[in-house]
C-alpha cells in the first residue's frame, strides 16, 4: 500500500493567515492526488484534483502543487469558513489511501 | 447536477451483514467508477472498494475477504455488502463517484455495530 503522510496533524491559525499543509507519498504517484475539506457531520468536499487543478466552484484561496511524492495545499488568506479538517487522497495505486488528516483550528 | 443518495440499515449486531445502496441521479452512470469509503467516529477516511459500470471491482485488501460491491445499471445504483461485521466496523459509510479522485459524495450513513 502507498502510505500518505500528512503534516501537520493539527494547526492553529488566525483569520487572514496563509497556511500550508503537506502530504508525502511513500512512492511516486505522479499527480494522482486530491485534496478534501471536511466539516463536522458532512461528507468531504473536493478542493483540488490532479494535484493542482482547482475544483469548479471552489474559491481561488485554495491552491495545490507538487508531483511524485511531495504535495502541498495552500490557503492564501484564511477565512472563518476555512476552519475544518483537510485530507489528501492518492488514487494512483490500489488500495487508494488517504492522509491521516489536518485539523485547522482558530487561534 | 449529480447527486448520490444512499440508504441502508444503521444498527446491526456483531456477525450480521451490512448492506448499503447508493443511487446516482443526474449525469452519466456509465464511464465512471463508483466507490465506498468509510470513516470511524472521530477518525480518518478509509477506501473500501470500487466498481465500474461493467461490474469490474477492486477492493481494499484489508476488507477483501468480507466485502462485495455490485452494480445495477438499469437503476443507476450500486451496493455494498460487508459480512461478519464487528464493533470495529462502526463508521459513517459514504458512496462516491471516482473521476480523477472522488468528486461527488453521498450524504453518509452512520452504521453502528452492537455486541
Amino acid at each position: 500500500d502507498i502510505q500518505m503522510t500528512q503534516s501537520p496533524s493539527s494547526l492553529s491559525a488566525s483569520v487572514g493567515d496563509r497556511v500550508t499543509i503537506t502530504c508525502r507519498a511513500s512512492q511516486g504517484i505522479r499527480n494522482d492526488l486530491g485534496w478534501y475539506q471536511q466539516k463536522p457531520g458532512k461528507a468531504p468536499k473536493r478542493l483540488i484534483y490532479a494535484a493542482s487543478s482547482l475544483q469548479s466552484g471552489v474559491t481561488s484561496r485554495f491552491s495545490g502543487s507538487g508531483s511524485g511524492t511531495e504535495f502541498t495545499l495552500t490557503i492564501s488568506t484564511l477565512q472563518p469558513e476555512d476552519f475544518a479538517t483537510y485530507y489528501c487522497l492518492q488514487h494512483n495505486s490500489y488500495p487508494y489511501t488517504f492522509g491521516q488528516g489536518t485539523k485547522l483550528e482558530i487561534k | 447536477q449529480v447527486q448520490l443518495q444512499q440508504w441502508g440499515a444503521g444498527l446491526l449486531k456483531a456477525s450480521e451483514t451490512l448492506s448499503l445502496t447508493c443511487a446516482v441521479y443526474g449525469g452519466s452512470f456509465s464511464g465512471y467508477s463508483w466507490s465506498w469509503i468509510r470513516q470511524p467516529p472521530g477518525k480518518g477516511l478509509e477506501w473500501i472498494g470500487e466498481i465500474n459500470h461493467g461490474g469490474i471491482t477492486n477492493y481494499n485488501p484489508s476488507l477483501k475477504s468480507r466485502v462485495s460491491i455490485s452494480v445495477d445499471t438499469s437503476k443507476n445504483q450500486f451496493s455494498l455488502i460487508l459480512r461478519s461485521v464487528a464493533a470495529a466496523d462502526t463508521a459513517v459509510y459514504y458512496c462516491a463517484r471516482a473521476f480523477s479522485s472522488f468528486d461527488y459524495w453521498g450524504q453518509g450513513t452512520l452504521v453502528t455495530i452492537s455486541s
